[in-house]
């Protein structure tokens, strides 16, 4: 089975803090993501990756950054922690692009 | 702007009906499409996918694809409590093959 883990379930932390956000897959996935999401708004795409080394901005990458040093892991950075950053983040992986995404477990991320 | 839309629900069932949900696009060439079922709290799971008109068949779950009325829709047979989630339907786009997403449906099975 395709395993994609989020290095924490739950965090807090507070405005104007640097937070990191790991993910690791172990299925040799060509394609990772990152989306938020919150009540009514759905899904949406912060960054994804096709490649080591390699990202491109998705629908609202503002306020992000992220990191694709090895194949297997993709890591977000809010460079400076906001409240309206507060949301459920979930990193996905795919074999290309289009492909069915496989999701990890998410991070519930508070910033106060 | 590439649109996947479902109603927001919720739908509310009586257990061991048929379920029905239902998602259209505005991507006509769209090719790959995904139904991902989606606990509260939890993250989204793939349940079905659909490349070819029709219906395909998994177990309770009947996934059927009109791509002439760009329609995509989830049927649920036997309906069942554990089946109460948030359905989300993703399409693959046909310019640049990424995942657009529905905003889902909240299901309730009522017991």
């Amino acid at each position: 089975d395709v395993k994609v883990t989020q290095s924490s379930r739950y965090l807090v932390k507070r405005t104007g803090e640097k937070v990191f956000l790991e993910c690791v897959q172990d299925m040799d996935h060509e394609n990772m993501f990152w989306y938020r999401q919150d009540p009514g708004l759905g899904l949406r795409l912060i960054y994804f990756s096709y490649d080591v080394k390699m990202k491109e901005k998705g629908d609202i990458p503002e306020g992000y950054s992220v990191s694709r040093e090895k194949k297997e892991r993709f890591s977000l950075i809010l460079e400076s922690a906001s409240t309206n950053q507060t949301s459920m983040y979930l990193c996905a992986s795919s074999w290309g692009q289009g492909f069915e995404a496989f999701f990890g477990q998410g991070t519930r991320l508070t910033v106060v | 702007q590439k649109e996947v839309e479902q109603n927001s629900g919720p739908l509310s069932v009586p257990e061991g009906a048929i379920a029905s949900l239902n998602c259209t696009y505005s991507d006509r060439g769209s090719q790959s499409f995904f139904w991902y079922r989606q606990y509260s709290g939890k993250s989204p799971e793939l349940i079905m996918s659909i490349y070819s008109n029709g219906d395909k068949e998994d177990g309770r779950f009947t996934a059927q694809l009109n791509k002439a009325s760009q329609y995509v829709s989830l049927l649920i047979r036997d309906s069942q409590p554990s089946d109460s989630a948030t359905y989300l339907c993703a399409v693959r786009g046909a310019s640049n093959y990424q995942l657009i997403w529905g905003a889902g449906t909240k299901l309730i099975i009522k017991p």
